[in-house]
């Protein structure tokens, strides 16, 4: 495609619910990351993907974040039972391999109440 | 640990006035560096990058940026602000490990243009 592309867009959520993020990225793309970004401040990493292997997650904040890859292309980040503090715009970025420079998708705006 | 400093939270402009968007990073190795843009709503696009070479690396929408190692900044200029450059400024440092770039983010900059 284009670009990253991500869905839903905006995603309200009642506290205790589970959601799940979707991220399609630029075609050919190997290397996949998701970053989440709170209010006023920049985006923090969350978890790596090369094709379907997920080789970082050291940034996931706790064990009710999950993500996967399972076919190496897209991809879904998934909350479980979500708490307020998981408000935040999430974002998605791909890169080819070897390349150094990510592009971004429009990222999922996720506001918990 | 790595970091991204950007001091200036917001910062405002009159169209056609030159600008200078403030980055220190704290890294151990010599760093990829980036400047990305976000404009209400949208992603992150990027501006410029420097990775080694040049010290003045140009990029896009007549933005530039000027490496210096002794200070440990990567400012981002343009000599004439537009109204369309209204947006929030990233500097991220990349953390090389492993085969990848994970990225570190400052804070960013708001930048307003006043007509």
């Amino acid at each position: 495609g284009a670009g990253v592309s991500q869905s839903p867009r905006y995603k309200v959520a009642k506290r205790g619910q589970d959601v799940a993020l979707r991220c399609d990225p630029i075609s050919g793309h190997v290397s996949l990351f998701w970053y989440q970004q709170a209010l006023g401040q920049g985006p923090e990493f969350l978890t790596y993907f090369q094709n379907e292997a997920q080789l970082d997650k050291s940034g996931l904040p706790s064990d009710r974040f999950f993500a996967e890859r399972p076919e190496g292309s897209v991809s879904t980040l998934k909350i479980q039972r979500t708490q307020q503090e998981d408000s935040a715009v999430y974002l998605c970025a791909s890169t080819i391999a070897g390349e150094e420079t990510q592009y971004f998708g429009p990222g999922t705006r996720l506001l918990v109440l | 640990a790595q970091s991204v400093t950007q001091p200036d939270i917001h910062i405002t402009v009159s169209e056609g006035a030159s600008l200078e968007l403030r980055c220190n990073y704290s890294y151990g190795a010599t760093p990829y560096l980036f400047w990305y843009v976000q404009s209400p709503g949208q992603g992150l696009q990027l501006l410029l990058k420097y990775f080694s070479g040049d010290t003045l690396v140009q990029g896009i929408k007549g933005f530039e940026a000027e490496f210096k190692r002794s200070q440990s900044s990567f400012n981002l200029r343009k000599p004439s602000v537009h109204w369309s450059d209204a947006a929030e400024y990233f500097c991220a440092v990349g953390r090389y490990s492993g085969g990848y770039n994970k990225l570190i983010f400052g804070a960013g900059t708001r930048l307003a243009v006043h007509p």
